[in-house]
Formats: structure tokens, C-alpha cells, sequence
């Protein structure tokens, strides 16, 4: 069983260029998270799925969309990155929204010039 | 608002000493639930421990403890005989079951590291 995983591990991207951050889970579970993680501010919560078919916009969403078309999957999206958006980005799953524990996947280090 | 405080942003002990992790939390919701998230120099984000508000017993895994104090909006986090291996960032985590946003707030983590 793999957990989560996250696709690609790191990468560098150009101003202005439009990039996908792919996340899947193996756990059948309902809810998934995108969080970025900069230095000093813990981890921060972009946009998060409670099922497949729902999205919701945590507490830094702009510059960022979600879709969740089924369980398994829940693609992160930079229409037009910025030099701001240089960070790591980790995604995560719980069985359900709330209380229930995230478990994460490795993490993608994103670097915007 | 829900707000984790860490106010220790980096311990540096010697190997062997005992090391408290301090944790401070501010909800007004009366059942919410805390975690412990490890984060070692590999990257990846390790789930240690989660207690919910109505349980207040400390709990003890090995050489981790872990204290929880409603009365003081605590839940610190203590390393026995610590170890190398256990430098690493530690993240205490909150989240509130009935909130809109259905998610948990994390501290800024404090950076642990254990000198041979």
C-alpha cells in the first residue's frame, strides 16, 4: 500500500507558466488537503475535498484551484505561477473531514524564478 | 479563532537529556482534537499522536509522553533519554470536528535538535 503519493517531487518553473501538482491516495479515504509549507509559517491549508465532487478554499486559496472528480485523485492547479507560489506543497487525506487524522504524502518542492 | 502556539522555535539538547515541547491552543469550541505531527530532516510529515478534548489523560508511547491540560490549554509534548534520531521539526496541530472548513491548524513547529 502506498498511501499517498505526489507528483512530481520537486520542480522549477518559469513565471507565468501554468503547472499541475498531482496527488493520489490508495486509502479510500473521503476528505484530501493541499497544504504549502514555508519557512517560520508551519504548514497552511489551500484548498481541501470533504468527497469527491466537493471542494472548499482553506485559508490561502488564491492563485490556486482544486477538482476532485473521484476518491483517488485531487489535482492541484497554478493557472499563472508567481515567484510567491515557490514553496512545498504536501497533500493529504483523513478518512473523513474534521477530527479524523491526516496522513500525508512526501511532499513536492516547487520553485517559481 | 483557533490559533496553535509554539513558542520554542528551535531546542538544541545533548543526547540522553530530557526535552518538553511546548504546545498552547486557543478554541471556543468545547470538543476539538489535538495532534502531534513529526517532520525529520527527510521532509515528509510523520503522524505521532492524536487526543480528543474529553480525554485529559497523559499518554505515554516509549520514550514520547504527552501532557494535556484544558485548564491551562496545553498539550506538550516530552522526549525521554532523547536520541539523534529524534531531531526533527514537531508540529502540534487543532482542529475543531463542527467547524465550516473542516480542517486543522497547525503551530509553527519547533526545531528539535539533539547533539551527540
Amino acid at each position: 500500500i502506498a498511501g499517498i503519493t505526489q507528483a512530481p517531487t520537486s520542480q522549477i518553473l518559469a513565471a507565468g507558466r501554468r503547472m499541475t501538482l498531482r496527488c493520489t491516495q490508495d486509502m479510500r479515504h473521503n476528505a484530501m488537503y493541499w497544504y504549502r509549507q514555508d519557512l517560520g509559517l508551519g504548514l497552511r491549508l489551500i484548498h481541501y475535498s470533504n468527497t469527491a465532487g466537493t471542494t472548499g478554499k482553506g485559508e490561502v486559496p488564491d492563485g490556486y484551484s482544486v477538482s476532485r472528480a473521484n476518491t483517488d485523485d485531487f489535482p492541484l492547479t497554478l493557472a499563472s505561477a508567481v515567484p510567491s507560489q515557490t514553496s512545498v506543497y504536501f497533500c493529504a487525506s483523513s478518512e473523513s473531514g474534521g477530527e479524523d487524522t491526516q496522513y500525508f504524502g512526501p511532499g513536492t518542492r516547487l520553485t517559481v524564478l | 479563532a483557533q490559533k496553535v502556539t509554539q513558542a520554542q522555535t528551535e531546542i538544541s539538547v545533548v543526547e540522553k537529556e530530557d526535552v518538553t515541547l511546548d504546545c498552547v491552543y486557543e478554541t471556543r469550541d468545547t470538543t476539538y482534537y489535538l495532534f502531534w505531527y513529526k517532520q525529520p530532516p527527510s521532509g515528509e510529515l510523520v503522524f505521532l499522536i492524536r487526543r480528543n478534548s474529553f480525554d485529559e489523560q497523559n499518554e505515554i508511547s516509549g520514550r514520547y509522553s504527552w501532557n494535556f491540560q484544558k485548564s491551562t490549554s496545553s498539550f506538550n509534548f516530552t522526549i525521554t533519554a532523547s536520541q539523534v534520531v529524534d531531531s526533527a521539526v514537531y508540529f502540534c496541530a487543532l482542529s475543531e470536528p463542527h467547524s465550516s472548513a473542516s480542517k486543522i491548524i497547525f503551530g509553527s513547529g519547533t526545531r528539535l535538535s539533539i547533539r551527540p
